[in-house]
């Protein structure tokens, strides 16, 4: 079984500045690891994938995240945010041998002020 | 757009009823998943089928059910309606299990 800890629910930041949410994750196996961002009233949107490979991933809207093995974490990173940005954004992990579904944390709310 | 189409939007309905949520995947994907978003639980993983098959289960009540069409299109029937079931369904699906997972808008459930 996996878990997955978003250090913080709720992340402020003013127009331009970057940001980093965390995300640490726990499991006894091989994980993918995911970051997706939902907008009020919508789906779920994949930011980025870690499936494996380079550690630093690179996402859409300009976000990037990295990978650390030994501290089991996964933070997403953007080096100057937008009004736009304003969302909830979810850290996943799920198995590498696919016999699962995504596992989330509980997700940050990043509110971006201008 | 992900591609991912769920029907109906929104459904209200009474405790004790049954619904049925629908989902289409997008074209090409065999792997479909079904998630629960509440604000005590969190997004929580219910079921995953692929090509017609059940793969995996997750934290699924009994009173709920689901399965996967030869068109691959997928129903989640939730029977015996109680408060608690309030709360957003989402549908997802990938091309296989290896690949990320894209989400559907969700059907917002309310129980009367």
């Amino acid at each position: 079984a996996q878990s997955v800890t978003q250090l913080d629910s709720q992340v402020p930041v003013f127009e331009e500045a970057p940001v980093e949410l965390r995300c640490n994750y726990s499991s006894s196996v091989s994980v993918y690891l995911f970051w997706y961002v939902q907008y009020p009233n919508q789906g779920l949107q994949l930011l980025l994938k870690y499936l494996s490979g380079s550690t630093l991933v690179k996402g859409i809207n300009g976000f990037e995240a990295e990978f650390n093995k030994s501290q089991t974490s996964f933070h997403l990173r953007k080096p100057s945010v937008h009004i736009s940005d304003t969302a909830e954004y979810f850290c996943a992990v799920r198995s590498v041998d696919g016999a699962d579904g995504l596992t989330f944390g509980k997700g940050t709310h990043l509110i971006i002020q201008p | 757009d992900s591609g991912v189409t769920q029907t109906p939007k929104h459904l209200i309905t009474a405790t004790g009823q049954r619904v049925t949520l629908r989902c289409s995947p997008r074209s090409g994907d065999l792997s479909v998943y079904w998630y629960q978003q509440s604000l005590d639980q969190g997004l929580q993983f219910l079921i995953q089928y692929y090509n017609g098959e059940e793969r995996a289960k997750g934290n699924i009540l009994e009173r709920f059910s689901a399965q996967q069409f030869p068109d691959l299109h997928s129903e989640l029937n939730l029977s015996s309606l109680e408060l608690g079931d309030s709360a957003l369904y989402f549908c997802a699906s990938s091309t296989s299990t290896s690949q990320p997972q894209h989400f559907g808008d969700g059907t917002r459930l309310s129980i009367l």
